[in-house]
């Protein structure tokens, strides 16, 4: 089974300052792991995913997450936040179907506000 | 290249009458999902297809939801009778065949409220 914990529903941060979302995952196969990102009034948007090449991956956007196995997380940084950062945001794990497709299990979501 | 489309984007029916959520996938992706956001909690998983066919329905909650998928294009999501904890976002994704290291394609999401 898989499961995802996003710790911190709301986070806040001033606009130049480092944006850190926290993700954690258990899985009981190889993970792959997914940021989504949900902008006011829209789908949601892949940001970057981990498949179990390069464990630093970048991503859109200047995101960027590293993939600590001995952790147990997946954390998406930006150096420098950006008003328009201002979305929530959504790790997610994937598990496989019957079907043989994609099965993704989400977190339940944090909100990033950006301020002046 | 168009997105995933869902419609209506917001749906505000009463309890007990019935609501038909459409979703058109990217032309050419045979899997096609559905997921549903209650207020408050996590994205969960209702169902998959692979073209016109259910894969897996295990996320779907009881026997009010109906899921179809004409000719493995579009696809409907039926609810009757709603309920008030029916309320909620639901997406729809899509993907490739054989794209299991990718993220899916989700539309925009139809905001249901049962009142």
């Amino acid at each position: 089974a898989q499961s995802v914990t996003q710790l911190g529903s709301h986070v806040s941060v001033s606009e130049g300052a480092l944006v850190l979302l926290r993700c954690n995952y258990s899985s009981s196969v190889p993970p792959y792991l997914f940021w989504y990102v949900q902008y006011p009034n829209q789908g949601l948007q892949l940001l970057l995913k981990y498949t179990s090449a390069a464990t630093l991956v970048k991503g859109i956007n200047g995101f960027e997450a590293e993939f600590k196995k001995s952790e147990t997380s997946f954390h998406l940084t930006k150096p420098s936040a950006h008003m328009s950062d201002a979305a929530e945001y959504f790790c997610a794990v994937r598990g496989i179907l019957t079907g043989g497709g994609n099965k993704l299990t989400f977190g339940t979501g944090t909100q990033l506000k950006v301020e002046l | 290249e168009a997105g995933v489309t869902q419609f209506p984007s917001h749906s505000v029916i009463e309890k007990g009458q019935t609501v038909t959520l459409r979703c058109d996938p990217i032309s050419g992706h045979d899997n096609l999902y559905w997921y549903r956001r209650v207020m408050g909690k996590e994205i969960k998983f209702l169902l998959h297809f692979v073209k016109e066919s259910k894969q897996d329905e295990s996320g779907m909650p009881n026997n009010r939801f109906l899921a179809e998928r004409t000719g493995g294009t579009y696809s409907t999501l039926k609810v009757q009778p709603a309920e008030l904890e029916d309320s909620g976002v639901y997406f729809c994704a899509s993907s490739p065949l054989g794209s299991y290291n990718y993220g899916y394609t989700f539309g925009s999401g139809t905001r249901l409220t049962v009142v």
